[in-house]
C-alpha cells in the first residue's frame, strides 16, 4: 500500500539559510499535518491542512510557512534558519473525519549548523 | 489545552512477559480519541492502538490492549509476550473531538525488551 513520502530525508543547512520540506500524501487522503520532533522530544504540531486550506495552527514560528497544492501535496517553508530547527519533521495525512486515523510519513531530518 | 502525561520515561521487560505503560491526560471534552503509537530506532511513527471516548469496550489488537478509565481519564497499554521488536518509545496521544484533529503526544515511555 502507499504511504506518505516525504523528501528530502536528510538536510544540511547553514544558519539563516532557507529549507524547503516536501510532502506526498497517501493518495485520495485530503488533509495533511506538519509535525517537530526535536532530539529527545515528543512530536509538537506545527500545521495542518484540508482541501487546500489552512486548518489548524499550533507551535509554528512566524519564520514557517507551509501550503498545500492543488494535487494535495504540501510543502513546508523554513526561513531564517537557527540551530534550534534541527529536528525530525514529520507528515502525516488523513481522510477529513473524527475515525480516521494519521498515517506518518518517515520524517525528514533537517540539521542546522 | 489538552495536555497527556507519560510518568514512566523508561521499563524494561524479560521477552515473552506482560508489561504495562501509563498515561493519563487532561480534556474537557466528552467526545476524543486516544492513541498509542510506537516510534523505533528508525524513528517512523507507527500507531499500534486507538480508542474511542464513546466506546466502553477496551480496544485490542493482538497483543496489544488498553485499559480505558475514562472517569479517571487513564489510558495505559498492556503488551503481552513482549518481543525483541517491541523495543520502541511508546507515545500516547489525545485528538479531540471536535473539528480540530491534531495529536497532543505526551513525552513518551523507552521500552526495552531484554531476551
Amino acid at each position: 500500500a502507499a504511504g506518505v513520502i516525504q523528501s528530502p530525508r536528510h538536510l544540511i543547512k547553514e544558519k539563516r539559510e532557507t529549507a524547503t520540506l516536501k510532502c506526498y500524501p497517501i493518495p485520495r487522503h485530503d488533509t495533511v499535518y506538519w509535525y517537530q520532533q526535536g532530539p529527545g522530544q515528543d512530536p509538537q504540531f506545527l500545521i495542518s491542512f484540508y482541501e487546500k486550506m489552512q486548518s489548524d495552527k499550533g507551535s509554528i514560528p512566524d519564520r514557517f510557512s507551509a501550503q498545500q497544492f492543488s494535487d494535495y501535496h504540501s510543502e513546508l517553508n523554513m526561513s531564517s534558519l537557527e540551530l534550534g530547527d534541527s529536528a525530525l519533521y514529520f507528515c502525516a495525512s488523513s481522510l477529513y473525519g473524527g475515525l480516521s486515523e494519521q498515517f506518518f510519513g518517515p520524517g525528514t531530518r533537517l540539521t542546522v549548523l | 489545552a489538552q495536555t497527556v502525561t507519560q510518568s514512566q520515561p523508561e521499563m524494561s521487560v524479560q521477552e515473552a512477559e506482560t508489561v504495562t505503560l501509563s498515561c493519563t491526560y487532561d480534556t474537557s471534552e466528552n467526545n476524543y480519541y486516544l492513541f498509542w503509537y510506537k516510534q523505533p530506532p528508525s524513528r517512523q511513527m507507527i500507531l499500534v492502538i486507538r480508542q474511542e471516548a464513546y466506546k466502553q469496550q477496551n480496544a485490542t489488537e493482538n497483543r496489544f490492549s488498553v485499559n480505558f478509565q475514562k472517569a479517571a481519564k487513564s489510558f495505559s497499554l498492556k503488551i503481552s509476550d513482549s518481543q525483541l521488536g517491541d523495543t520502541a518509545m511508546y507515545f500516547c496521544a489525545y485528538r479531540g473531538g471536535g473539528s480540530n484533529y491534531k495529536l497532543t503526544f505526551g513525552k513518551g515511555t523507552l521500552l526495552t525488551v531484554n531476551p
